[in-house]
């Protein structure tokens, strides 16, 4: 059963204005949560990540906000740019624990 | 540029084959770790060496055997693999396992068995 859930598996977004790409989880024991980026052809690229003491980090044009209570994460991108457009995965884990646990991807797709 | 960089970054191979996947990292990290995937599908979980010591193995079939020489190197031994075996075989690497430290991926091995 999927831990980690990215309901829709397609976004398209005019450059220059904002990108929002949703994730929900299931498992509570869950406390650490990353955001890859993947272009074909190449591996995930770690972009941000947030602990469970928080519900908010920025890092430039991304930002990750974390609703503990609802098991929902997001991932913002503002401004969308060109060179955005990707596939992007949610991903969790717990404490003490080595697995990651990955979403099945959001294609986004920036409109220049 | 990857800094973690993995070994041939395609290949073919016949059910009867022995072949090797590489993955190298020069990053200092503790821990290694192998993953597979599918199209249209998140990377599963196959292997994970936590200071050159295999931690977890995710029942994972015995046709594929991981080697860790080093704290910069993993292998992946491959031998009498099934069609259903073809998949993306990406290694990562992070400072240590256990913490919450991201995961740093290669570019995969884009492996087809015939």
């Amino acid at each position: 059963d999927q831990q980690v859930k990215q309901n829709s598996p397609s976004l398209s977004v005019q450059e220059g204005r904002i990108s929002i790409l949703n994730c929900d989880y299931t498992n509570s024991m869950f406390d650490y949560f990353l955001w890859y980026k993947k272009y074909p052809a190449e591996g995930p690229t770690f972009l941000i990540s947030i602990s469970s003491i928080k519900d908010k980090n920025e890092d430039g044009r991304f930002t990750v906000f974390l609703n503990k209570s609802a098991k929902h994460l997001s991932l913002h991108i503002v401004p969308s740019q060109p060179g955005d457009s990707a596939v992007y995965f949610c991903a969790a884990s717990g404490t003490g624990a080595n697995n990651l646990f990955f979403g099945t991807g959001t294609r986004l797709t920036v409109i220049p | 540029d990857t800094e973690v960089t993995q070994t041939p970054k395609h290949l073919v191979m016949g059910m009867t084959n022995k072949k090797s996947l590489k993955c190298e990292q020069h990053m200092g990290h503790r821990a290694m770790y192998w993953y597979k995937q599918k199209a249209k599908k998140p990377p599963e979980l196959m292997f994970v060496y936590s200071y050159e010591k295999l931690s977890i193995n995710e029942s994972v079939p015995s046709r594929f055997s991981p080697e860790c020489p080093n704290s910069s190197l993993l292998n992946l031994h491959l031998h009498a693999l099934q069609p259903e075996d073809s998949a993306l075989y990406l290694c990562a690497s992070s400072r240590s396992s256990g913490l919450n430290s991201p995961l740093h991926f290669g570019n995969g091995t884009r492996l087809t068995v015939t």
